[in-house]
């Protein structure tokens, strides 16, 4: 069964450092997507960044980045120079690729509070 | 371009009434989702359409239909309200039923059941 662990239900960081959030996975597909999104306290997901299984490169957005360790099945989100308005709640998500793609899993979240 | 709208953004209902939450996306994504997100969880999919004039059942179904109107709406019915159905539902999109196809959400409905 797939499956997705978030193990920090909250993570304290101070502004303008680097944080991780930590993501884990579990599934039989070959091909997938990991996903992460913010929920900010207004409440809509927003997509963030996203890594496809068979990429051999770390993706990047900006200041986000992800660490895929396939081997591992992790994929951490990696926030660099973090500012106040990073201060959201962050989702890890999959999809699957051979089960028709339809059915995303998502993780129990980490919220992230920078201090100022 | 608006992308996912959603209508309306707040609801509260007594038990046993029904009403239709509506979703729109100007994309021309192919695929659209409903999920809902219960306190301190992640979201679950409730149903899904891969294509204009396709739908199917997701991981929590039970209590719900949907409606594919055309290619740019989906709506979620429920149908008799029960409390545990208190929630906040989102419609998402994706351009492809791929695995590796970026959704794109509303800004959500916020759903009370009295």
């Amino acid at each position: 069964a797939q499956k997705i662990t978030q193990t920090q239900p909250g993570m304290f960081v101070q502004e303008k450092e680097a944080v991780t959030l930590d993501c884990t996975y579990d599934t039989s597909d070959q091909s997938y997507g990991l996903f992460w999104y913010k929920q900010p306290s207004s409440g809509e997901m927003i997509f963030l960044i996203y890594q496809g299984s068979y990429d051999e490169q770390n993706a990047t957005e900006g200041r986000y980045s992800l660490n895929f360790q396939k081997a591992r099945k992790s994929a951490n989100l990696v926030i660099s120079a973090s500012q106040l308005g990073d201060s959201a709640m962050y989702f890890c998500a999959m999809r699957g690729e051979d089960t028709g793609g339809f059915k995303t899993i998502f993780g129990a979240g980490t919220r992230l509070f920078v201090k100022a | 371009n608006a992308g996912v709208t959603q209508t309306p953004k707040f609801q509260v209902l007594k038990t046993g009434q029904s009403m239709t939450l509506q979703c729109a996306q100007d994309m021309n994504h192919n695929s659209m989702y409903w999920y809902r997100q219960d306190p301190g969880m992640g979201l679950r999919l409730i149903y899904y359409s891969a294509s204009e004039g396709t739908t199917d059942k997701g991981e929590v179904p039970n209590g719900y239909n949907v409606s594919r109107l055309n290619k740019r709406e989906f709506s979620l019915r429920l149908e008799s309200a029960a409390p545990s159905q208190t929630s906040v539902y989102f419609c998402a999109s994706s351009k492809y039923r791929g695995g590796t196809d970026t959704q794109y959400f509303g800004p959500g409905t916020r759903l009370t059941v009295l």
